[in-house]
């Protein structure tokens, strides 16, 4: 079974500075996906950024970028220069690449609250 | 841009009742998920689908069943609403294709009193 884990309730950093944001996740597969979600404060959901575990290469968009260490089944969400509207709850997401399985598993989000 | 529609928005249920929260995705999307949100927990799925005519069991599927009458229809239903089941429901789309994200809609606030 796939399993997230977010270890980190919550962060505060100051405006413009760097933060990593921790996940962990488990599974029996040699093959699946990782993903970032962001949730703002109006609560609406939002996709940020992928990482396919068959590629060595970090993914990188904009000022998110991923540390993707797949021998300790990690993956970390930096955010770089980061903005008073980077606070938002911030969720790891997990699905498995065997055929069949369409679930997508969340961890418990990590709040990040950028303070000026 | 996706569009995935939950109605309605708020709801207050007493218990023992009957709920009906719908979502609607105009993505032609195959797959449709049920989440809840509870502090502490992030988000859980209850039930999802492959498309219509499909439910499938998610990891809390306790005390909640599933409707997939259409591509863009999938409903959740709490035919016994007990106050353990306030939360936030969050529905969500996507193609199916395994390395591409969903969509989430907006929400729906309900309240077992």
């Amino acid at each position: 079974a796939q399993k997230v884990t977010q270890t980190q309730t919550s962060i505060s950093v100051m405006e413009k500075t760097t933060v990593t944001m921790d996940c962990v996740y488990e599974t029996q597969d040699s093959s699946y996906f990782l993903f970032w979600y962001k949730q703002t404060a109006s609560g609406e959901i939002v996709f940020l950024i992928r990482q396919d575990s068959y590629k060595k290469e970090n993914a990188t968009v904009g000022h998110y970028s991923l540390n993707f260490q797949k021998p300790k089944s990690s993956i970390g969400l930096i955010i770089t220069a980061t903005q008073i509207e980077d606070s938002a709850v911030y969720f790891c997401a997990m699905r498995e690449g065997h055929y069949g399985n369409e679930k997508i598993t969340f961890g418990a989000g990590t709040k990040l609250t950028i303070k000026p | 841009e996706a569009a995935v529609t939950q109605s309605p928005r708020n709801k207050v249920a007493v218990t023992g009742g009957k709920v009906t929260l719908s979502c609607n995705q105009t993505n032609n999307h195959n797959n449709m998920y049920w989440y809840r949100q509870d502090t502490g927990h992030g988000l859980r799925l209850i039930h999802y689908s492959y498309g219509a005519g499909s439910t499938e069991k998610g990891d809390i599927p306790d005390g909640y069943k599933a409707s997939r009458p259409s591509q863009e229809n999938f409903s959740l239903i709490l035919e016994l609403a007990t106050p353990s089941q306030t939360s936030v429901y969050f529905c969500a789309s996507g193609d199916g294709t395994e390395n591409t994200e969903v969509f989430f809609g907006k929400g729906t606030r309900l309240t077992v009193v």
